[in-house]
């Protein structure tokens, strides 16, 4: 149990563009969901936490208005990348938490970006 | 959350136990010590967790002093698929997964055959 999907896997896209990811949880419902950020050869950076139904909470540094984080259901986070550079190229992965269990998250695979 | 401090990298033997140690000298009498570790280019995975009880469960062991300034991750029977970044976290009290986590550097393991 406790899986988490990310869609794309990889995506490639141009400078200027939007791209939108998606984060779901397959089994069980998740009241918050995290997004980091992971540069090569760097650890997991935290961008923003996720509630659903309400506004996510952004990590300082983090531009709100280019990562646009929707939290719309139990299940379901999107994370939207607005006007992308190539600087924005990097590993994007998601997690969420179990409400009142032990504390663990799980990850989704992750979303490798590329803007050319 | 408290810092920790992990070795860069260590090796070890396939079907030798690998013991990864984490310090974590200021740790609060709340705080929990976590393990995730990260295949590469994969997302992290749990492994185990514990306050001051040594923990075990099918993946590892965790062992934790009795000062709880220090923890050691083991992994009985490595194999070639356990090669990864381990990171050790140290948290307050779970809480229903509410907080982000703070992912330092880690420990690269490299299981040698």
């Amino acid at each position: 149990g406790a899986v988490v999907s990310q869609h794309p896997s990889r995506v490639i896209c141009k400078s200027g563009t939007s791209v939108k990811i998606e984060c779901r949880s397959l089994d069980f419902q998740a009241t918050t969901m995290f997004w980091y950020r992971q540069f090569p050869k760097q650890s997991l950076m935290l961008m923003a936490t996720s509630n659903e139904g309400s506004k996510a909470t952004y990590e300082q540094g983090v531009e709100k208005d280019k990562f646009l984080i929707n939290h719309a259901s139990l299940t379901l986070s999107t994370l939207t990348v607005t006007s992308a550079h190539p600087e924005d190229s990097s590993f994007y992965i998601c997690s969420a938490g179990i409400a009142g269990v032990s504390g663990e998250q799980y990850f989704g695979p992750g979303t490798r970006l590329t803007v050319t | 959350d408290a810092k920790t401090t992990q070795p860069t990298s260590m090796d070890c033997a396939e079907g030798r136990a690998a013991n990864l140690p984490c310090n974590h000298s200021t740790i609060s009498g709340n705080e929990y010590v976590y393990w995730y570790r990260q295949i590469h280019s994969q997302g992290p995975q749990y492994i185990i967790h514990g306050l001051k009880n040594n923990e075990t469960n099918e993946m590892a062991s965790l062992i934790i002093t009795e000062d709880r300034k220090s923890s050691t991750l083991i992994l009985p029977h490595a194999t070639l698929r356990d090669t990864a970044v381990y990171y050790c976290i140290v948290r307050v009290a779970p809480g229903g997964g509410a907080d982000g986590l703070t992912f330092g550097k880690g420990t690269h393991l490299i299981i040698q055959p």
